[in-house]
């Protein structure tokens, strides 16, 4: 099966604090995503990356960056984290199939 | 520009009863692929069933089948004999332009007894 995992399930960090996210896929994908997840608003895509080393911005990418060193590992990073930046985030990886794996998400408090 | 419109935030069903959960969509695409992605509470999203654009036959997974109709971008589940464990937020997703997939809003499908 599919494994993607993220390094926290919930997690709490302070206004202007740098916070790191991880997420890791097992199933050799050329494809990651980060999203945020808000009620009404659905799934927004953060970044994207093709290949390692390779980063492309997606609908909401403000206040966010991402690293990809190794095929396997996606990390998003917020630079300064602020309160609007409380939300759940996802990971998810794919190939050309289309179908993405998601992994848990991580619920973020910012206070 | 693409967009996915789900209309109905909630919707409930009784246990072995019928649903139908409504998506619409947009996009300049010919070709593109549509999916269902359903997130049961505190657990991980998955693939519930995936429709190819240039497909006139609808999909079906088991209980689970979609009404597709291109021209009218319409994309539309039904759950047959809907169980406790399908309650979950349904998401109607669109695989389109630049390879990013686009979400509606969600559905919260609730199964009473």
């Amino acid at each position: 099966d599919v494994k993607v995992t993220q390094s926290s399930r919930y997690l709490v960090k302070r206004t202007g604090e740098k916070v790191f996210l991880e997420c890791v896929q097992d199933m050799d994908h050329e494809n990651m995503f980060w999203y945020r997840q808000d009620p009404g608003l659905g799934l927004r895509l953060i970044y994207f990356s093709y290949d390692v080393k390779m980063k492309e911005k997606g609908d909401i990418p403000e206040g966010y960056s991402v690293s990809r060193e190794k095929k396997e590992r996606f990390s998003l990073i917020l630079e300064s984290a602020s309160t609007n930046q409380t939300s759940m985030y996802l990971c998810a990886s794919n190939t050309l199939a289309y179908e993405q794996y998601f992994g848990p998400g991580t619920r973020l408090t910012v206070t | 520009a693409q967009t996915v419109t789900q209309s109905q935030p909630e919707m409930s069903v009784q246990e072995a009863e019928t649903v139908t959960l409504s998506c619409t969509y947009d996009t300049s695409e010919s070709d593109y692929y549509l999916f269902w992605y359903k997130q049961p509470p505190s657990r991980q999203m998955i693939l519930v069933i995936r429709q190819e654009a240039y497909k006139q036959q609808n999909a079906t997974e088991n209980r689970f089948s979609v009404n597709f109709q291109k021209a009218a971008k319409s994309f539309s589940l039904k759950i047959s004999d809907s169980q406790l464990g399908d309650a979950a937020m349904y998401f109607c997703v669109l695989w389109g332009t630049a390879s990013k997939l686009t979400f509606g809003t969600g559905t919260r499908l609730q199964v009473t007894l």
